[in-house]
């Protein structure tokens, strides 16, 4: 058992350049989520997944969209860099029906564009 | 607005000793539970401890107690006999309403804790 994974793990873009976060998860969970992590602000949810099929913004969404492929995959794609998404970028993936709902993390992409 | 603050930045504590971790809470949504997240250097998140709203017992997993005072919409982490291990990054977090928030966490700033010998 995996867990989440995700690709890649490092990442230095230019600003402008496009790419995709790849997260998936062999848990069987319905819900996957992105957050990203910055100094002195938590983690915070950029898009969530309820189940497979569906997407739905978090608080902060802009300049990233977002597909959930299949039940195991979620990815993140930025489509025009700028160098306020340098960040950490965790996906997690949880099941209602599982223990307090909790969400299961992957190990994050650290994310630099300059 | 902040949902959860930490208004602890860093703290030091030696090792053995206990160490709380501030954590309040805004919600008006009366169904919610609370997280204790660690994230050490190497940067995963771990969970540690969860308390639901609803629950009338404080929650404990071995070292680590959650002081829960509703009233005061507070949930505080206590960890007791810290070890070097302990140092790391702590984040408390609310999921409001189990059945409308599909899990969605709201997470603090975080505390840093360094353990010191």
């Amino acid at each position: 058992n995996a867990g989440v994974t995700q690709t890649p793990k490092f990442q230095v873009l230019k600003t402008g350049q496009s790419m995709t976060l790849q997260c998936a998860q062999d848990m069987n969970h319905n819900s996957m989520y992105w957050y990203r992590q910055d100094p002195g602000m938590g983690l915070r949810l950029i898009y969530y997944s309820a189940s497979e099929g569906t997407t739905d913004k978090g608080e902060v969404p802009n300049g990233y969209n977002v597909s959930r492929l299949n039940k195991r995959e979620f990815s993140l794609r930025l489509e025009s860099a700028a160098p306020s998404q340098t960040s950490v970028y965790f996906c997690a993936s949880s099941e209602p029906s599982g223990r307090f709902y909790e969400q299961f993390f992957g190990p994050g992409t650290r994310l630099t564009v300059l | 607005a902040q949902k959860i603050t930490q208004t602890q930045p860093g703290m030091f504590v030696q090792e053995k000793e206990a160490v709380t971790l501030d954590c309040t809470y805004d919600t008006s949504d009366p169904s919610y539970g609370l997280f204790w997240y660690k994230q050490p250097s190497s940067g995963e998140m771990i969970f540690l401890i969860y308390q639901g709203s609803y629950d009338q017992q404080n929650a404990t997993e071995g070292r680590y107690s959650l002081n829960f005072q509703k009233a005061r919409k507070s949930a505080n982490l206590v960890i007791s006999a810290s070890q070097l291990g302990d140092s790391a990054m702590y984040f408390c977090a609310m999921r409001e309403s189990l059945t409308d928030s599909w899990g969605k966490l709201q997470f603090g700033a975080g505390t840093q804790v360094v353990v010191t010998p």
